[in-house]
Formats: C-alpha cells, sequence, structure tokens
C-alpha cells in the first residue's frame, strides 16, 4: 500500500524558512515524479512544484508564485522528499500535500494527508 | 499558464439526481484533463484522468467527457457520500493547474 506521510509543517514569521519532509512507503520511491501541491484555508487547490526521478532527470519545476523561495529535493536512499521553502509570505499559509505521480503520468493518484504551514507574526 | 474556469461555484441537488459539472480551459489541452473529489479534511482523490478514463477503483456511476477546452465530468446518480467538492487539473501545459472547484451540496 502506497503511504505518503507528510511533517515538518508550523508556524513561521514572514520572512523565515521552514523545511518540510514526506516518507514514502509501498512503492519504489527512485522511479517516482514527486509533486508538492497546497490548499490555503477554505481554498482551492494550487500546485508549488514537480520533481521528476532521477532516471528522468531529476529536474524540479516551479508555479510562479514560489520559484526562486522554494526548492523540491529528494533522497532515493531515504525515500524522502522535501520542500524547503524561505522568504515566507503569509500567502503561502496552506496545507501541503505530498503526491505521488503513478500509473496516470502529470495526474498525482496517491496523496498524504498533508501538512500546515501558516506563516503569520 | 493554463486557467481552468469550473462551473457552477455550487451545484443543489438531491440524491438520485444527475450532475453535471463543467470545466473549460483558456487554451486547447487535448484531452489532458483529470478531475478530483474532496472530502472535508482529506486529500483529493483521483476519479477521472484524460478527460474520460476512471482511474481504478472509481464507481461506475462517474463519467467524464471532452476535449479541447470544455470537459464535463457526470454523476449518474448522487449517493450522499458524493456531496463534496471536485476540482478539475490540466497537464497539458506546465504549469500544472487545478480549476477552482465546484461544491456539490444537498438540495
Amino acid at each position: 500500500e502506497v503511504q505518503l506521510v507528510e511533517s515538518g509543517g508550523g508556524l513561521v514569521k514572514p520572512g523565515g524558512s521552514l523545511r518540510l519532509s514526506c516518507a514514502a512507503s509501498g512503492f519504489t520511491f527512485s522511479n517516482a515524479w514527486m509533486s508538492w501541491v497546497r490548499q490555503a484555508p477554505g481554498k482551492g487547490l494550487e500546485w508549488v512544484g514537480r520533481m521528476k526521478s532521477k532516471s528522468a532527470g531529476g529536474t524540479t519545476d516551479y508555479a510562479a508564485p514560489v520559484k526562486g523561495r522554494f526548492t523540491i529535493s529528494r533522497d532515493d536512499s531515504t525515500n524522502t522528499l522535501s520542500l524547503q521553502m524561505s522568504s515566507l509570505k503569509t500567502e503561502d499559509t496552506a496545507v501541503y500535500y505530498c503526491a505521488m505521480h503513478g500509473d496516470y503520468g502529470d495526474f498525482p493518484d496517491s496523496w498524504g494527508q498533508g501538512t500546515l504551514v501558516t506563516v503569520s507574526s | 499558464e493554463i486557467v481552468l474556469t469550473q462551473s457552477p461555484a455550487t451545484l443543489s441537488l438531491s440524491p438520485g439526481e444527475r450532475a453535471t459539472l463543467s470545466c473549460r480551459a483558456s487554451q486547447s489541452i487535448s484531452s489532458y484533463l483529470a478531475w478530483y473529489q474532496q472530502k472535508p479534511g482529506q486529500a483529493p482523490r483521483l476519479l477521472i484522468y484524460d478527460a474520460s478514463n476512471r482511474a481504478t477503483d472509481i464507481p461506475a456511476r462517474f463519467s467524464g467527457s471532452g476535449s479541447g477546452t470544455d470537459f464535463t465530468l457526470t454523476i449518474s446518480s448522487l449517493e450522499p457520500e458524493d456531496f463534496v467538492v471536485y476540482y478539475c487539473q490540466q497537464r497539458g501545459r506546465w504549469p500544472l493547474s487545478f480549476g477552482g472547484g465546484t461544491k456539490v451540496e444537498i438540495k
């Protein structure tokens, strides 16, 4: 069974930094393309970024609102996906989901339960 | 960036009725569209991919259609657990993007 467990969320001041982690199990993590998707309280879904598998080049793509501030990385030895967030803004407040691109290409079919990031002074 | 516009924002129906949800793309995305269901406090669940294909274990009452810029999710007969929020998502062009959602509520 695929499991994705996010951690690292919390309260941070504007301008601060935070690192989220996603522990993956139940599938071959090194072969998977992975994404971060966020959802502001009471709002819709917003793509944050995607990282391809190393065999596909290991490249990352980011949405415009986070480009240059957020960095996605992966550790295939520990089956962990990370999201390093810096220069945080109040509008970054959201639940952050880790998602795995399985059998359906760029339509993720496995998601974690999410971790809440609150950016507030 | 491709903008997805979902309508209506809220759909009020009764159990057993047919639901028709719309998603319009700002430019053609061929059939590269998916539909997700999200229950309160839960992560999204993939229902339909590539416009008209049901994902694994999705009930047959869910169907999708469309191509180019206009897409539809149909729920043939609403069950009580279907009264939640639905999002469309495109993979035709980066950045990947979601629609704003349609809430299906009990009338």
